[in-house]
């Protein structure tokens, strides 16, 4: 089955450690996408990458970091610099070669990160 | 800040009963999107309007694109348990490429 797959679903974070969310696509997407949602908000972009080594930033990249090394692997990483960091994080992918970015997002099942 | 509203935050009817939400963009955009997030999962792509005036229809559920393409709403109508639900739409802002999330409207159902 072709998907998307973030892991863990649920994880918790001490005060000063960083941790890697993980997400994998084997729909051969080129771009892939890292947003956060709170409770009664919308999806907020945290990164995005539209090409193999190489990513930006979104709205809301401060405290995190990002790698883009192989197509189908896109982690996110919560930095002890994001103070607020519980919420539910979602990874998303779109086939957009070339052309407009941000077509028909593919989600993942999320991953809900909680601080200890 | 925050360029697509979304209204209304939460909408609870009885089964049966119609049902709308509405998205409201500062800015003209490219296209909207609309997803559907069922308790504790995840969004899930519904449909895109690209066109001024766009009308589409899914079964039940109409989707509207304003003239100006700054408007969206999306109807369902005689609502079923099954529509139960978080509904977002997301408008690509035109010349930026950026898609910008509502804040969504969660519906309940009374069966």
């Amino acid at each position: 089955d072709g998907g998307i797959t973030q892991s863990p679903k649920y994880l918790f974070r001490k005060e000063g450690q960083n941790v890697t969310l993980s997400c994998e696509q084997n729909l051969n997407h080129d771009a892939m996408y890292w947003y956060r949602q709170d409770p009664g908000q919308g999806l907020r972009l945290i990164y995005y990458s539209q090409i193999v080594n190489d990513f930006q930033k979104g709205d809301i990249a401060e405290g995190y970091s990002v790698s883009r090394e192989k197509k189908e692997s896109f982690p996110l990483t919560v930095t002890s610099a994001q103070k607020n960091p519980t919420a539910f994080y979602l990874c998303a992918s779109t086939l957009d070669r070339d052309t407009n970015w941000h077509e028909k997002l593919f989600f993942g099942s999320g991953t809900q990160l909680s601080v200890l | 800040g925050q360029q697509v509203m979304q209204i209304p935050q939460y909408q609870h009817v009885q089964e049966g009963e119609d049902f709308t939400t509405y998205c409201n963009s500062s800015t003209t955009l490219s296209n909207i999107q609309w997803y559907k997030q069922r308790p504790g999962g995840h969004p899930v792509f519904l449909i895109q309007l690209v066109k001024s005036g766009e009308v589409k229809k899914q079964k039940r559920l109409t989707f509207q694109f304003g003239e100006a393409k700054k408007n969206s709403s999306l109807h369902i109508t005689a609502t079923q348990t099954t529509d139960v639900g978080t509904y977002f739409c997301a408008g690509k802002i035109q010349g930026a490429q950026k898609l910008v999330f509502g804040q969504g409207t969660r519906l309940t159902i009374n069966p």
